[in-house]
């Protein structure tokens, strides 16, 4: 059974481009979250998707910032314009539905570069 | 959610048990105990998780105090492969869809060879 699957592992973009992010969950996983950690500091929640619905989008930017969790495919971490504040690893972690008590399966990150 | 607190860096010897302390003096009736590590250039990674009883994995042991107010993560025989940043984090379980985790500082340990 495959690991919650991020690509790509490495990105580097010029500032005003657009970053995507993917995040392909676990088999059977139809909870997705997204999370940031900047140099030297700690994990900060994101955002939180079922399929099809953003569930707790609390951790997101106001603005260039947008997630998507579509019936089909992966989850779909956008931010347009990045600034070199954006540089960061973005992780993605994934859980079952139904199991209130299952744990977060996260995967080894984009590691986002803004020149 | 409730919060932890860590001690920001532990140190220990290679093949040497490891007790991670956490102090949680704020946690709720509903509220479990999650333990997450991350090494070096990757992904949090799922440890141990408990609600009042101690727990044991292939991983290690969770010890939770009886008022629930601490707990420790215990590795039996440290490898050098533990070297990694350990968080204890509360999540609750108290009602709607959000099971998100919020990650603290966590305790950075070391092991010495």
């Amino acid at each position: 059974n495959a690991g919650v699957m991020q690509n790509p592992r490495h990105l580097v973009r010029r500032r005003g481009q657009e970053a995507r992010l993917r995040c392909s969950p676990m088999k059977g996983h139809s909870h997705v979250y997204w999370y940031r950690q900047l140099p030297e500091e700690g994990l900060k929640f994101m955002v939180y998707l079922q399929k099809e619905n953003i569930i707790d989008e609390s951790g997101m930017p106001k603005e260039r910032f947008s997630a998507e969790f579509p019936k089909e495919g992966p989850s779909i971490l956008r931010i347009q314009q990045v600034v070199r504040g954006d540089s960061a690893a973005y992780f993605c972690a994934s859980s079952p539905p139904g199991v209130h008590n299952s744990p977060l399966h996260f995967g080894n990150g984009t590691r986002l570069t803004v020149t | 959610d409730a919060k932890t607190t860590q001690p920001n860096s532990m140190e220990s010897n290679e093949e040497e048990p490891v007790h991670l302390p956490c102090n949680h003096s704020t946690i709720s009736g509903t509220d479990y105990i999650h333990w997450y590590r991350q090494l070096p250039s990757q992904g949090p990674e799922y440890v141990i998780h408990g609600l009042t009883s101690n727990v044991n994995n292939r991983m290690a042991s969770l010890a939770i105090a009886e008022d629930r107010k601490s707990s420790t993560l215990i590795l039996h025989r440290a490898t050098l492969r533990d070297a990694a940043v350990y968080y204890c984090i509360l999540r609750d379980y108290s009602g709607g869809s959000n099971y998100k985790l919020t990650f603290g500082k966590g305790t950075l340990l070391t092991v010495n060879p």
